[in-house]
C-alpha cells in the first residue's frame, strides 16, 4: 500500500528566509508526487508534481521540490519565503501504473506560518 | 480553460433532512471526478470517485450516496443527515492518468444541527 507523511504539524518561518516543507512516501515502484496548497476556506490548489527526469521541480508562485529516491523523500521549498505564503499544505503520491493505486493518497497537511 | 463549480458555499441542514450538493465541470470532456470531506481543516477523506457516466466507486460505507447523470457534473447525496456529516465537502477532477494532477472546487462548508 502507498503512504505519505508530513511529519511536521506546523512550519515556522520569517518573512525573507528559506522554506521547507517535509512530505516522505511509500509506494511499489516510481512515484507521482504532487504538492497542493490550501488558503482558509478554499479548495486545494496544484502547485507542482514530479513525474520523472529532473529531480528538482519548479512550479507555481516561486516554489520547487526536490525528489530525493534514495531518501523517498519530496520537500517543497522556497528561497524566500512571503507571508501570503501562509496556508496548509499537502503532499500526494499516486500510481506507478504497474501496480499502484490510481487514487491519490495525500498526507495529512503541514500548516505553513510566515512571520511578518 | 477549465473551471470546476461547487454549490453551495455553505450549507446548515437539521439531523435527518436530505442532502444534495453539485459539483460541474466545463472546458474538458470526460474528466475523472471525486468527492472529499475534510475534517477540521486538515487531512482529505475520499468518499466517491468517478471514472465515467453512472460509473461510481464508493471508498468508505456511509449513509451518502454519489451519482453522475452528465459527463461534468457530479451530485453528492444524503437520504437522511447525521451529525457526523458535519465537514467541508470538496469537489475535484482530473484529466484521466496516474500522472495527471486533481484540481479542487472551492467546497461546500456543511454544518448539521
Amino acid at each position: 500500500a502507498q503512504s505519505v507523511a508530513q511529519p511536521e504539524d506546523q512550519v515556522n518561518v520569517a518573512e525573507g528566509n528559506p522554506l521547507t516543507v517535509k512530505c516522505t512516501y511509500s509506494v511499489s515502484g516510481n512515484p507521482y508526487l504532487f504538492w497542493y496548497v490550501q488558503y482558509p476556506n478554499r479548495g486545494l490548489q496544484f502547485l507542482l508534481k514530479y513525474i520523472t527526469g529532473d529531480n528538482l521541480v519548479k512550479g507555481s508562485y516561486g516554489f520547487e521540490a526536490e525528489f530525493n529516491k534514495s531518501q523517498t523523500s519530496f520537500h517543497l521549498k522556497k528561497p524566500s519565503a512571503l507571508v501570503s505564503d501562509s496556508a496548509l499544505y499537502f503532499c500526494a503520491v499516486r500510481g506507478p501504473p504497474s501496480g499502484g493505486s490510481y487514487i491519490p493518497t495525500f498526507g495529512r497537511g503541514t500548516s505553513l506560518i510566515v512571520h511578518p | 480553460s477549465q473551471t470546476i463549480h461547487q454549490w453551495p458555499a455553505t450549507l446548515v441542514q437539521p439531523v435527518g433532512s436530505p442532502l444534495s450538493l453539485e459539483c460541474t465541470v466545463e472546458g474538458t470532456s470526460n474528466p475523472n471526478l471525486y468527492w472529499y470531506r475534510q475534517a477540521a481543516g486538515r487531512g482529505l477523506q475520499l468518499l466517491f470517485y468517478s471514472v465515467g457516466i453512472g460509473q461510481i466507486s464508493s471508498e468508505v460505507p456511509q449513509n451518502l450516496s454519489a451519482s453522475r447523470p452528465q459527463d461534468r457534473q457530479f451530485i453528492l447525496s444524503s437520504k437522511k443527515l447525521l451529525l457526523s456529516d458535519s465537514g467541508f465537502y470538496l469537489c475535484a477532477w482530473s484529466v484521466p492518468g496516474y500522472n495527471q494532477p486533481q484540481h479542487f472546487g472551492d467546497g461546500t462548508r456543511l454544518s448539521i444541527l
